[in-house]
């Protein structure tokens, strides 16, 4: 599975969007970009996942840039639950075995 | 609540003895995961469980950590011997077959004395 690049910490203001980079350069054509998130004491959480095209559930968005080397999660309005460790992910899908998490983005929603 | 769930959420033990956490999966969910934590690390993966066979395990369960999902349904880890080092937040998961999504469950956090 790919290795993925995000900065260690972000703050964004509460009601603002939220724009979390994630570099991949050595993505493969068949790998998904994969988003969960992690509040604190708590088990990670999926937010959204997306191969090439853009994607837009009730939590986020995520943008892919065409040669698909990065991509940003959006959450349009954070609010102070958003507050976690944030995780990008590249991996095959529908594949059995784990996903690899980095260290992630801690971001903080500031009132 | 139909999630994942953990017992312990807590446990705390003295170095040497042996330690068992269960993980109770989504019911209809044929995979099972294991992960470890540790303080300001993302989980890294132990092991996994496609119904009752163990598929794959990775390098960091030694030979002191074994894990079962006798019926295909829940499942257990056992670290025996523990040691300082296995302090950490033991985290499971689950999913069904063809789906990409897996479901975390709260941990179980181990603290090793």
């Amino acid at each position: 599975d790919a290795k993925t690049t995000q900065p260690p910490s972000m703050d964004c203001a509460e009601g603002r969007a939220a724009n979390l980079p994630c570099n991949h350069s050595t993505i493969s054509g068949n790998e998904y970009v994969y988003w969960y998130r992690q509040i604190h004491s708590q088990g990670p959480q999926y937010i959204i996942h997306g191969l090439k095209n853009n994607e837009t559930n009730e939590m986020a968005s995520l943008i892919i840039t065409e040669d698909r080397k990065s991509s940003t999660l959006i959450l349009p309005h954070a609010t102070l639950r958003d507050t976690a460790v944030y995780y990008c992910i590249v991996r095959v899908q529908y594949t059995g075995n784990q996903f690899y998490f980095g260290t992630g983005t801690s971001l903080t929603v500031i009132p | 609540d139909t999630g994942v769930s953990q017992d312990p959420r807590h446990k705390i033990t003295k170095r040497g003895q042996n330690v068992t956490f269960r993980c109770d999966p989504i019911s209809e969910h044929n995979r099972l995961y294991w992960y470890r934590q540790t303080l300001g690390q993302g989980p890294e993966f132990l092991t996994y469980f496609q119904n009752e066979a163990q598929l794959e395990k990775s390098r960091l369960l030694s030979d002191r950590f074994s894990a079962e999902r006798p019926k295909g349904s829940f499942s257990t880890l056992e670290i025996q011997r523990t040691e300082q080092g296995d302090s950490a937040m033991y985290l499971c998961a689950s999913s069904s077959s063809g789906h990409f999504e897996q479901f975390f469950g709260p941990g179980t956090r181990l603290t090793v004395l």
